[in-house]
């Protein structure tokens, strides 16, 4: 396992609602980026937070938004739901903002509904 | 054109076969490069880096042409434990918004008996 938890594992939503996802990182990981994958396609960078920062944002509007706490712990808040945020919500932590080496240990993700 | 494009797949081979992924990707400022593995209803994990010089483990090999901004990924002897969709992976190098990681859509593998 990774040691990367997320919660809750699945939920269910309807239009217009709003949704926090939490997400606890690997011990002495300071970085935590949050991806988007829907079904069939590959995980889409929403945003990386680094000691409490954002620190890049991919192509997602406003109503995407995110925490880290000091005890480098994420949220990621979503509000008026639409259709098209069911997915699954993937949370990855890793050390420094630059991970080069490529390798982002993922939790098992929220998968969220929108009916 | 898509960051990053991979074969639509999916791929069904019988145990012990060889097979290739590709992938290309359209940024040529990008600086680094792996594939992830996904299994079913389970969160990605990295596979292994790529690098210009290629590089193997194992039964895989990994190849960089950053001429033809194309990388492949080799599966030699299929085990029915290699099922699962693998993710071609590409980061832009640095902080910011570049520092995040692009995936392509992937590409499903079946090894059957």
């Amino acid at each position: 396992e990774t040691g990367v938890t997320q919660s809750p594992t699945h939920l269910i939503k309807t239009r217009g609602q709003q949704v926090t996802l939490r997400c606890s990182s690997q011990s002495g990981h300071n970085t935590v980026s949050w991806y988007q994958q829907a079904l069939g396609q590959g995980p889409q960078f929403i945003f990386q937070y680094y000691r409490e920062e954002e620190n890049g944002r991919g192509n997602f509007p406003p109503r995407f938004s995110g925490l880290q706490f000091p005890n480098y712990s994420s949220e990621l808040n979503v509000n008026a739901l639409e259709l098209d945020d069911s997915a699954l919500y993937l949370c990855a932590s890793s050390t420094g903002t630059n991970p080069n080496t490529g390798e982002l240990f993922f939790g098992e993700g929220s998968r969220l509904t929108v009916l | 054109r898509k960051e990053v494009e991979q074969d639509p797949g999916p791929f069904n081979v019988p145990e012990g076969a060889t097979v290739a992924f590709n992938c290309t990707y359209s940024n040529s400022a990008s600086q680094s490069f792996f594939w992830y593995r996904q299994d079913c209803r389970k969160e990605p994990k990295l596979l292994m880096s790529v690098y210009s010089s290629g590089n193997e483990d194992g039964r895989f090999t990994a190849q960089l042409n950053r001429a033809s901004q194309y990388i492949s990924l080799l599966i030699r002897d299929s085990k029915l434990s290699d099922s699962a969709t693998y993710l071609c992976v590409v980061n832009m190098g640095y902080g910011g918004s570049q520092g995040n990681l692009i995936f392509g859509k992937g590409t499903k593998l079946s090894v059957k008996p």
